[in-house]
């Protein structure tokens, strides 16, 4: 079992669809969770962060944690063409040598559809 | 900012040929990363330095791949012989700082990827 577990999809939605991007993971240590988006032929980039457990919003997009649980959720609302992108969870814990570096899903890709 | 810049973009090699990536980070940071991406495998790390040393290579795959980091603005990924399943789009990325210290300036800065076929 991978660290990270994250269905490649694809999901496709209509134009104004809420849409729901999960992660699930199996390390407790993890304690900074990250949502990359990474659009056709780029590399990566950061979209949100969250430590611990709990939600944030910005714009649109709400990130959520159930530590518990150990899920995540990135939430998107009133979906627009240009969120199709495949997006990427991540996450960082203590590591061996304390290096903290990031464990990523293998991305989800969604198709937004007007 | 320029960004993290790869190249080549694209290389299209034959079996048994040397291939060599090359990246420049963003000015200032002080870890490189280099990654690996297939549809199967997803985004893995091959091997990562701080300050130009190696900390972290067990992610390269086996000894047909090596890196370097000559200097703090300068590093290669060397496949030495490539393979058809080395084909995969190959990252680099620079961070300042430790990444587990998640705050402005502090997260994993991606280049555009050099998209690599074995045939």
């Amino acid at each position: 079992q991978k660290e990270v577990e994250q269905d490649p999809g694809p999901l496709s939605v209509p134009e104004g669809a809420i849409v729901s991007l999960n992660c699930t993971y199996s390390n407790s240590a993890f304690q900074y969770f990250m949502w990359y988006r990474q659009y056709s032929r780029k590399g990566p980039e950061l979209l949100m962060y969250t430590y611990s457990s709990g939600n944030k919003e910005d714009g649109r997009f709400t990130a959520q944690v159930d530590k518990s649980s150990k899920y995540i959720s990135l939430f998107i609302r009133d979906s627009q063409p240009s969120d199709s992108a495949t997006y990427l969870c991540a996450m960082i814990g203590p590591s061996t040598g304390g290096s903290y570096i990031p464990t990523f899903g293998r991305g989800t890709s969604l198709i937004v559809h007007p | 900012d320029a960004g993290v810049i790869q190249s080549p973009r694209h290389e299209v090699t034959e079996m048994g040929q040397e291939v060599t990536l090359r990246c420049k980070p963003i000015s200032g940071h002080d870890y490189l990363f280099w990654y690996r991406q297939t549809m199967m495998r997803g985004l893995e790390l091959l091997i990562y330095f701080n300050n130009n040393v190696p900390i972290d290579d067990s992610g390269m795959p086996e000894d047909r791949f090596s890196a370097k980091m000559p200097n703090a603005s300068f590093s290669t990924l060397k496949i030495q012989p490539s393979e058809p399943r080395d084909s995969a789009v190959y990252f680099c990325a620079s961070s300042l700082r430790k990444t587990g210290l998640i705050g402005a300036g502090n997260t994993i800065y991606f280049g555009e990827g050099s998209w690599l076929t074995v045939v």
